[in-house]
């Protein structure tokens, strides 16, 4: 499967625990892209990064969320602290080039906080 | 700063119907035009896409959209839906020509097609 690669799938986390969601991309892409979906609500983006850079950050929540693209392997995205609130979708997605082309995304992981 | 709406939360239709799903958006700025299907537990897969060039941008699965500046729409259509169809629908925008963070959209709230027998 040469698609975007999300995991873990589901999470589950007590409150004040940490969640940490990787996210392989395409083969080939170097540009990622993390979205949350909220229940009933649309996707809402939250960062883009390339390799060892974060371009783009604007929708990130100013604490407990981080995100980072290392050189080797995959992007992670890490909660700190989970609160009720974080229980969402999480998506990623990747895309080859800077300019618009197409986001391929991810099957999501899906964190549950008790 | 950009925004979309999706005037319809539900569209029940019968199968072989035509359907239309309906997005508006605004902005300050020029933006490219996407909508997105999402099937249950899966990812977003592309439908199609508006750049440039021609206003009706034909899509797969035999979708279509048509991209209406004056009215800041891009409606979705589909002459004859399948089963297969059912699914979330997500109307998208994204920063134009000369912008930057082309991956940064903002997704409507999505529509929920339903094809019945």
């Amino acid at each position: 499967n040469a698609g975007v690669m999300q995991n873990p799938r589901h999470l589950v986390r007590r409150r004040g625990q940490e969640a940490r969601l990787r996210c392989s991309p395409m083969k080939g892409h170097s540009h990622v892209y993390w979205y949350r979906q909220l229940p009933e609500e649309g996707l809402k983006f939250m960062v883009y990064l390339q390799k060892e850079n974060i371009i783009d950050e604007s929708g990130m929540p100013k604490e407990r969320f981080s995100a980072e693209f290392p050189k080797e392997g995959p992007s992670i995205l890490r909660i700190q602290q989970v609160v009720r609130g974080d229980s969402a979708a999480y998506f990623c997605a990747s895309s080859f080039q800077t300019g618009p082309g197409e986001l391929f995304f991810g099957e999501g992981s899906r964190l549950t906080v008790l | 700063a950009q925004s979309v709406t999706q005037l319809d939360s539900q569209v029940p239709v019968f199968e072989e119907a035509p359907v239309e799903l309906r997005c508006n958006y605004s902005s300050s700025v020029s933006v490219y035009l996407f909508w997105y299907v999402q099937y249950p537990n899966q990812g977003l897969q592309l439908l199609l896409k508006y750049l440039s060039g021609s206003t009706l941008v034909k899509g797969i699965n035999g979708f279509e959209a048509e991209f209406n500046k004056s009215q800041t729409s891009f409606h979705l259509r589909k002459p004859s839906v399948h089963i297969s169809d059912t699914a979330e629908y997500f109307c998208a925008v994204g920063p134009g020509a000369g912008g930057t963070s082309y991956g940064k959209l903002t997704f409507g709230q999505g529509t929920i097609l339903t094809v019945h027998p």
